[in-house]
Formats: structure tokens, C-alpha cells, sequence
């Protein structure tokens, strides 16, 4: 099966920018979703497909794709972004499986 | 505004199995989307279980899919897990999740809160 992979932590400067990345095989065919998890809660959909944002999530979350990686960047970053994110992808061995990256833990000095 | 809510019992035994059940609110589990359940352990990422439609397909996830059935009640709006043979490996949070999907995409974009399910005798 496939694996996407994160780096484990990322920092940025409040109101600076910081993008982060998903690796994985399954990332040349199908798009990445990102997630936001804080402390205690539910993870919350900040972005999907090429780079569409949910009603609601700030427009200093954005997403793009090139070959086997794909990127969140948020531009700009607030004390409220700080916070767990996770990326998915379906599974590309064709078995209909889908599948987390490993996590990013962002904070915001 | 379609919600999601968890229930099953907190505490399961070493072998024994595993129910929980998601009941849809708001909105209709036969709409043209996918349910799915996702668990994640004590201080650890996230890990999808599996999926279902209203018609009654699944899609698992290979690594649980000898132990684990999902299950969908139209009648009461809501689908169901169960996990086999459960051990402290298993002990996690459980999520219920509804899958947007379009054409070139998809996406869990509504959750459940989440239940802890504790495995331990």
C-alpha cells in the first residue's frame, strides 16, 4: 500500500509563511487533502482537490501539487493555526484504500 | 447542516469486538456520499478504517480488513463498525467521517467528535 510522509514539525514566525509538504507514489495520480487537528479535536478539512478551500477556512490556506508532493502553505500564519496537519490521498495500488501522511505539527512562534 | 455523532461502550476486552455506531443528523445517509471511519491512538496520527455507501459497498483498509465489517442502517441513518479480535493496539479515538466527492477529488469534510475506545480487560 502506499505512504505519504511529512516532516514530523515545522515552525514560521507569526505572520510569516511556511509551506508543508506530502510526500508519496500516490500523489501523481490523485490529489492530496489537508487537515487541521488541534489539541482535543476533531480534525477540520482546510483543503481539497487542486486547491479549493471550505466555507469558512481563511484564504491564507492554500494547496498545490507537483509530481509526488504535495503542499499546504499558509501564508501569513496566526497564533490559531498552530496545530497538527495531516494529509490523504487514495491508495494508489488500486485497492480503493485510502491513506494518512504521517502528520506535521506546526507552531507559530 | 449535516452532523455526525459517535456512540458505542467505552471499554472493550482483550479479544472481543469492537461496536460503534455513527448516526447521521441533518441530512441523509443516502445522499451521494461515502461514510467513513477513522481511528487515531494516544499521541498518534490518524489512520483510515474504511468506507461505505448507501447501497452497501465497502472499501477497507488491507492492514484491518480480515477484522473489520461496516455496516449501514437506512432505516435509522446511520452506519456502524465493528472491529474483531481487538487488542491494546487498538485503543484509539474513533471518528466518523462523510467523504465529499467530486469529479477530479474527495474529501472527509464533516466528522463525528470522536470516541475513545479503551481496550483492556
Amino acid at each position: 500500500s502506499s505512504e505519504l510522509t511529512q516532516d514530523p514539525a515545522v515552525s514560521v514566525a507569526l505572520g510569516q509563511t511556511v509551506r508543508i509538504t506530502c510526500q508519496g507514489d500516490s500523489l501523481r495520480s490523485y490529489y492530496a487533502s489537508w487537515y487541521q487537528q488541534k489539541p482535543g479535536q476533531a480534525p477540520v478539512l482546510v483543503i481539497y482537490g487542486k486547491n479549493n478551500r471550505p466555507s469558512g477556512i481563511p484564504d491564507r490556506f492554500s494547496g498545490s501539487s507537483s509530481g509526488n508532493t504535495a503542499s499546504l502553505t499558509i501564508t501569513g500564519a496566526q497564533a490559531e493555526d498552530e496545530a497538527d496537519y495531516y494529509c490523504n490521498s487514495r491508495d494508489s495500488s488500486g485497492n480503493h484504500a485510502r491513506v494518512f501522511g504521517t502528520g506535521t505539527k506546526v507552531t507559530v512562534l | 447542516q449535516v452532523q455526525l455523532q459517535e456512540s458505542g461502550p467505552g471499554l472493550v476486552k482483550p479479544s472481543g469486538t469492537l461496536s460503534l455506531t455513527c448516526a447521521v443528523s441533518g441530512g441523509s445517509i443516502s445522499s451521494s456520499n461515502w461514510w467513513s471511519w477513522i481511528r487515531q491512538p494516544p499521541g498518534k496520527g490518524l489512520e483510515w478504517i474504511g468506507e461505505i455507501y448507501h447501497s452497501g459497498s465497502t472499501n477497507y483498509n488491507p492492514s484491518l480488513k480480515s477484522r473489520v465489517t461496516i455496516s449501514v442502517d437506512k432505516s435509522k441513518n446511520q452506519f456502524s463498525l465493528k472491529l474483531s479480535s481487538v487488542t491494546a493496539a487498538d485503543t484509539a479515538v474513533y471518528y466518523c467521517a462523510r467523504i465529499l466527492t467530486g469529479y477530479s477529488h474527495d474529501a472527509f469534510d464533516i466528522w463525528g467528535q470522536g470516541t475513545m475506545v479503551t481496550v483492556s480487560s
